[in-house]
């Protein structure tokens, strides 16, 4: 089982470029997440899904959005990239009842 | 809303030596507790979970955690810590519905002497 893909590993980015982050896991989990991770902040929640079709704003959604067309794939897309969304981002699947989530292996971004 | 406390950003031990790593949460109900380790430019990596029963719960690498519901705490120990566990640990309180969705702490970056 390859778990939890995440492409690209690592991205620079103008600021007002758009871009897509890939995640894609094959574990048939119903639930999927985005974190970013910035140094002092732990991870913060972006957007999460409950299953294919269904979607929600996290702790910091702002300039991100998502879409879940299937079980397996969940994109984060950047609409207009800034400075502050430099950071690291994690996707996570889980199947439901609280039993934790796998995580990819992040995508370390950088907005210039 | 929940919250999660690691109140060490910065633990140095030897090896050999015994580690606790400490974790409070702030919750409505009994949450689901975890723990993670990252190594430098690592994903996440699940060490152990609490969810109901036994207080005291395993995990991977020797790791264990104790849920003490009178203190809201959750805190990492293990015995005899090795070079290689140096890494940052997050504790993550997760909802019951909803998505799971879990709140981390700012995590506790470990440091092992040799």
């Amino acid at each position: 089982n390859a778990g939890v893909t995440q492409t690209p590993k690592f991205q620079v980015l103008k600021t007002g470029q758009s871009m897509t982050l890939q995640c894609a896991q094959d574990m048939n989990h119903e639930y999927m997440s985005w974190y970013r991770q910035d140094p002092g902040m732990g991870l913060r929640l972006i957007h999460y899904s409950v299953g294919a079709g269904i979607t929600d704003q996290g702790e910091v959604p702002n300039g991100y959005n998502v879409s879940r067309s299937t079980t397996e794939d969940f994109p984060l897309r950047l609409l207009s990239a800034a400075p502050s969304q430099t950071s690291v981002y994690f996707c996570a699947s889980s199947a439901p009842g609280g039993r934790g989530y796998t995580f990819g292996s992040g995508t370390r971004l950088t907005v210039v | 809303a929940q919250s999660v406390t690691q109140p060490d950003i910065h633990i140095t031990v030897s090896e050999g030596a015994s580690l606790e790593l400490r974790c409070n949460y702030s919750y409505g109900a009994t949450p689901y507790l975890f723990w993670y380790v990252q190594s430098p430019g690592q994903g996440l990596q699940l060490l152990l979970k609490y969810f109901s029963g036994d207080t005291l719960v395993q995990g991977i690498k020797g790791f264990e955690a104790e849920f003490k519901r009178s203190q809201s705490s959750f805190n990492l120990r293990k015995p005899s810590v090795h070079w290689s566990d140096a890494a940052e640990y997050f504790c993550a309180v997760g909802l019951t519905g909803g998505g799971n969705k879990l709140t981390f702490g700012t995590g506790t970056q470990l440091k092992v002497e040799l």
